[in-house]
């Protein structure tokens, strides 16, 4: 069946610093692809989302490229602030519509 | 759109009991799905539902779980017999049903099974 793999936390960064959290899925097909993100106490939100190859998602400074020859959608940010400090996950759309959810990788921003 | 909600947000119960959790999706979404989230992991799908069409079960879904969305508005998610591996983050999500389309999640249930 489709997974994913994320790499593994905690990553801890200084603010400001680049962030770069891999993420490769195996799939049928080409999937769209999501990033989530949890906040400490929060729900699930939507961060950013790519529906075909070569498709850029952004958002609040996030991005991430549907890389189709590598499955790959890895997230980055240039400079990234202490509110950045949450659970990412990444997840494919398979193709009867569920998210198929990676373990998450923790983020923690140190002033 | 006032967002997905659920209820209770939290849930401590004893083994053996039986407990009920309550969605109610973004209005006009038809689609709505069930997953679950244990500690330190992400979530995993239990269920959809096509507006009143319960459309997928996981494996996961054992014979204790029942979901049922009358109406195809809100959904219920019943447990019999809790046990304590049933402790975990209960989460819903919906969405229009369109392909490819976003799944909005509520804040979730947290059950405890002492």
């Amino acid at each position: 069946g489709d997974s994913v793999t994320q790499m593994e936390g905690p990553v801890t960064l200084s603010e400001e610093a680049f962030l770069t959290i891999n993420c490769t899925y195996t799939a049928t097909g080409y999937p769209s692809l999501f990033w989530y993100v949890q906040y400490p106490g929060e729900g699930l939100q939507l961060l950013l989302k790519a529906t075909k190859a070569d498709d850029k998602g952004s958002n609040k400074g996030f991005e991430a490229t549907y890389r189709k020859e590598t499955t790959s959608f890895h997230l980055e940010k240039g400079s990234v602030q202490v509110s950045d400090s949450a659970v990412y996950f990444c997840a494919p759309l398979d193709s009867s519509y569920k998210l198929i959810f990676g373990s998450g990788t923790r983020l923690l921003v140190r002033p | 759109d006032t967002g997905v909600s659920q209820d209770p947000r939290h849930k401590i119960t004893k083994r053996g009991q039986n407990v009920t959790f309550r969605c109610d999706p973004i209005s006009e979404h038809n689609r709505l799905y069930w997953y679950r989230q244990t500690l330190g992991q992400g979530p995993e799908f239990l269920t959809y539902f096509q507006n009143e069409a319960q459309l997928e079960k996981s494996r996961l879904l054992s014979d204790r779980f029942s979901a049922e969305r009358p109406k195809g508005s809100f959904s219920t998610l019943e447990i019999q017999r809790t046990e304590q591996g049933d402790s975990a983050m209960y989460l819903c999500a919906s969405s229009r049903g369109t392909a490819q389309e976003t799944q909005y999640f509520g804040p979730g249930t947290r059950l405890l099974v002492l």
